[in-house]
């Protein structure tokens, strides 16, 4: 069965720094990789995604992932942080079976905290 | 456009009662599925529809079902409802298979079961 981990619970970044979160995941084939964003109160939203093809992808909100497949990662990236990126952000991994498919199956999620 | 809507927002009731949440799909999307996200842990998948068919179900007792009607909108049915069922559920739409096509989510129903 696939799973995704992500290793950091809760991540404090000072505003302006850079930023990676950790994600990786357990999948025999190749994987259709997601990062979704989550405000208080809010649904998730894509900030980008990986199908196939080149392995830098650059997303929404100028945050960027590299998909390194010998290392069974997907890690989520930003230059330089605003104190609006302060959220939740969840990895997740689909699969597409052929006959069916099971959703995505997401991390645990990692607590950005910003500090001034 | 409008995204994706749920219904109700919030939601309270008592265990053994029975509860019916709505979601409509973005205009053009075909796929609706079904999370749960319980308090500090990422979405759970319980349900996939497509074409108005099951074609995906998450790890959830029977207790769990769901529905996709012409129009493409959806609701989730939860039966006998435990204390453990309080949790966020998120309605997401996608033009085809969840999993391969990407998923936009919904704003949520907050069920609380006393």
């Amino acid at each position: 069965a696939q799973s995704v981990t992500q290793p950091d619970i809760h991540i404090t970044v000072s505003e302006g720094a850079s930023l990676e979160l950790r994600c990786n995941y357990s999948y025999g084939a190749t994987p259709y990789l997601f990062w979704y964003v989550q405000s208080p109160g809010q649904g998730l939203q894509l900030l980008l995604k990986y199908f196939s093809g080149d392995t830098l992808v650059q997303g929404i909100k100028g945050f960027e992932a590299e998909f390194k497949r010998s290392q069974s990662s997907f890690n989520l990236r930003k230059p330089s942080v605003h104190w609006s990126d302060a959220a939740e952000y969840f990895c997740a991994v689909g699969q597409f079976s052929g006959g069916g498919a099971d959703g995505l199956t997401f991390g645990k999620g990692t607590h950005l905290i910003i500090q001034p | 456009d409008a995204g994706v809507t749920q219904s109700p927002t919030h939601l309270i009731k008592t265990r053994g009662q029975h509860v019916t949440l709505r979601c409509s799909p973005i205009s053009g999307h075909k796929s609706v599925s079904w999370y749960q996200q319980v308090l500090g842990q990422g979405p759970q998948f319980i349900f996939q529809y497509y074409e108005k068919e099951e074609r995906g179900r998450g790890n959830f007792p029977d207790r769990f079902s769901a529905r996709q009607f012409p129009n493409y909108s959806s609701e989730l049915n939860v039966n006998a409802l435990l204390l453990g069922d309080s949790a966020l559920y998120l309605c997401a739409s996608s033009l085809g298979l969840a999993g391969v096509y990407e998923q936009y989510f919904g704003p949520g129903t907050r069920l609380t079961v006393t």
